[in-house]
């Protein structure tokens, strides 16, 4: 079993909707938790931070840590075609540790 | 420039032939790290550095990875006696402070034929 576990879909929803990706963990020692959003032949971008449990709320994104559960998950609101990307769960154990992603989720939304 | 940046983004190379990723961090971003994506998966971890100390390389697949970062600012990924399933998206990142800062360059395609 992997460490971080994250259905990779492909997920496709119409514009507009709300959509809900999540992610599974079995190291209880992670702490700091990302969303990457990743677009065809890019880098990874940064979208959501939070640390330990709790919501986190940035525009169209929210973020949901619940560490008793080992489970984060990012909520879409109003998905617009630009959405449209692979989205990566990370997380870590310290401030200046390297990351362990999960294997992404493939998102569409069609117009 | 802005960003992280990469070169070359691709890397063309026959089996057994040696290769070389450089990675331009942030300016004056002290870590350092370099990740290998494999197509349809998440990144995984490489190597780490702190300005020009490796302090994490247990990532490295095999012997044949090597990485450097001699004057703590510019790095570069040696892979040695290519192999296929050394064909994948090298990502590089790198952060001022925690992980919260920590961001990537575009990637190096490398096909190994």
């Amino acid at each position: 079993q992997k460490e971080v576990e994250q259905d990779p879909g492909p997920l496709s929803v119409p514009e507009g909707a709300i959509v809900s990706l999540n992610c599974t963990y079995s190291n209880s020692a992670f702490q700091y938790f990302m969303w990457y959003r990743q677009y065809s032949r890019k880098g990874p971008e940064l979208l959501m931070y939070t640390y330990s449990s709790g919501n986190k709320e940035d525009g169209r994104f929210t973020a949901q840590v619940d560490k008793s559960s080992k489970y984060i998950s990012l909520f879409i609101r109003d998905s617009q075609p630009s959405d449209s990307a692979t989205y990566l769960c990370a997380m870590s154990a310290l401030k200046r540790t390297p990351l362990v992603f999960g294997k992404g989720t493939r998102l569409s939304v069609i117009a | 420039g802005a960003g992280v940046s990469q070169s070359p983004r691709y890397k063309v190379a026959k089996r057994g032939q040696d290769v070389a990723l450089r990675c331009d961090p942030i300016s004056g971003h002290v870590s350092l790290f370099w990740y290998q994506q494999a197509l349809g998966q998440g990144p995984e971890f490489l190597t780490y550095f702190q300005n020009e100390a490796q302090l994490d390389k247990s990532g490295l697949p095999s012997d044949r990875f090597f990485a450097e970062r001699p004057e703590g600012s510019v790095s570069t990924l040696k892979i040695q006696r290519t192999q296929q399933e050394d064909s994948a998206v090298y990502l590089c990142a790198s952060s001022f402070g925690g992980v919260e800062t920590q961001y990537f360059g575009p990637g190096t395609r490398l096909l190994v034929l």
